[in-house]
């Protein structure tokens, strides 16, 4: 059983403040790494992919990658009350079929809270 | 990007009863992809639909209880059969796209299930 795991929040930060969101996964052959963003009711949006180890920033945004550890973060610099959703970790993972279907599996999400 | 259409939004069911679950894209795809999110959990994929040919299920869901049907490359259905309140949750379609090496996940609104 491939296994996303988030840490479950609620996370709560002030406006401006730094968000740091955290993730593991079991497949060792995942290959590529997601953060989804979702509001309450909606459905969710891609906010940052990332394929290698390190960092990759995007704006206020910045993924973490570390296979070795089989570890993906999500950093969120001056925090808004706009990030205030529920982010989900996905890891591109071997498809249960096997052969070369590979499947998104999600983590359980973490809300974010972000106070004014 | 894609542009996806799902309805209904949301429904109020019966047990016992089925609904159908409409999902359509803005450009031809190859797979679509049936996700269920139960309240408070991740987003679990269903099965795989390919145009052409039966549904992937994953594991622990099975053909009679959540037909799929694929007529053509822009189009899918999802039936939620004979419900109970256990079914109650939200039911999304997806599909993927990109190109070598990268692929993002696009998803429909959303339909919110409630069996009563």
């Amino acid at each position: 059983q491939k296994e996303v795991e988030q840490n479950s929040g609620p996370l709560s930060v002030p406006e401006g403040a730094i968000a740091s969101l955290n993730c593991t996964y079991s497949d060792r052959g995942s290959q590529s790494f997601f953060w989804y963003r979702q509001y309450s009711g909606k459905s969710p949006e891609l906010i940052m992919f990332i394929y290698s180890n390190g960092d990759k920033e995007d704006g206020r945004f910045t993924a973490q990658l570390n296979k070795a550890s089989q570890y993906v973060s999500l950093l969120i610099r001056d925090s808004q009350p706009s990030d205030s959703a529920t982010y989900l970790c996905a890891v591109n993972s071997r498809a249960s079929s096997g052969g070369s279907n590979y499947k998104l599996t999600f983590g359980k999400g973490t809300l974010l809270t972000v106070n004014p | 990007s894609a542009v996806i259409s799902q309805k209904p939004s949301r429904d109020i069911c019966q047990r016992g009863t089925s609904l159908t679950i409409q999902c359509q894209v803005d450009s031809q795809v190859t797979m679509m992809f049936w996700y269920r999110q139960q309240p408070g959990q991740s987003l679990t994929l269903i099965a795989t639909a390919n145009q052409g040919s039966e549904a992937t299920y994953e594991s622990g869901f099975v053909i009679d209880k959540f037909p799929i049907s694929r007529p053509n490359l822009t189009f899918s259905t999802l039936t939620v059969s004979n419900m109970s309140p256990e079914d109650s949750s939200i039911y999304l379609c997806s599909v993927e796209m990109g190109w070598t090496g990268h692929t993002e996940a696009f998803f429909g609104q959303g339909t919110r299930l409630t069996v009563v």
